[in-house]
């Protein structure tokens, strides 16, 4: 168990809908990475939040949009949804703002299915 | 820019046969590579990392690999798999962000890995 927490593991949705993603980093840890996983892409970082505001972005949609709230938690919002959307998003999260990998962790994925 | 690259989409090997997974980068810098495994409904987990020094690094689960600037390579071995050893692997590599000095891994497509008895 890494320590970030996912929510939910599953999410079946229709397209054109909207839809939210919660990421809780391990204890401590003041940066979360959001990354997506598909088949045709790999793993592709999106973006990427310190203590609250955004760090760095990535290969992300303007559809798609994220937040760090106060409590540290992270939400990652997708909207106007499309079928190619379907992949895999995981959060991870360092204590750092600039990290080398072996200081991320990675929670176990949020597997989103667009229909 | 920076990438890697995993040639190999999957690959079958028996229990207790060897291993090598391939990894290319191209980086302009020194790179600090990584190998992940990402067993199934189960988020990244890091097997061993490569910053400088000795070429050859030493992971989790009895894996290995070795640096090899004049190859721009960085392969995952291991000399005799088990089952439990089926999943996903992916190559990465570190690189700047931005001038905060953040830094972000750019992967590799992955290799998945099948065990047969």
């Amino acid at each position: 168990d890494s320590g970030v927490t996912q929510t939910p593991k599953h999410l079946i949705t229709a397209t054109g809908q909207r839809v939210t993603l919660r990421c809780s980093p391990r204890s401590g840890d003041l940066s979360v990475y959001w990354y997506q996983q598909s088949l045709d892409q790999g793993l592709q970082f999106l973006i990427q939040y310190y203590n609250g505001e955004e760090r760095a972005k990535g290969n992300i949609l303007e559809r798609f949009s994220a937040q760090q709230f106060p409590d540290l938690h992270s939400e990652l919002n997708l909207s106007s949804l499309e079928l190619g959307d379907s992949a895999l998003y995981f959060c991870a999260s360092s204590v750092e703002a600039g990290t080398i990998g072996e200081k991320l962790f990675f929670g176990s994925g949020t597997q989103l299915s667009v229909l | 820019a920076q990438s890697v690259t995993q040639p190999d989409i999957h690959i079958t090997v028996s229990e207790g046969a060897s291993l090598e997974l391939r990894c290319n980068y191209s980086y302009g810098a020194t790179p600090y590579l990584f190998w992940y495994v990402q067993s199934p409904g189960q988020g990244l987990q890091l097997l061993l990392k490569y910053f400088s020094g000795d070429t050859l690094v030493q992971g989790i689960k009895g894996f290995e690999a070795e640096f090899k600037r004049s190859q721009s390579s960085f392969n995952l071995r291991k000399p005799s798999v088990h089952w439990s050893d089926a999943a996903e692997y992916f190559c990465a590599v570190d690189t700047k962000l931005s001038n905060f000095g953040n830094e972000k891994l750019t992967f590799g497509t992955g290799t998945r890995l099948t065990i047969i008895p």
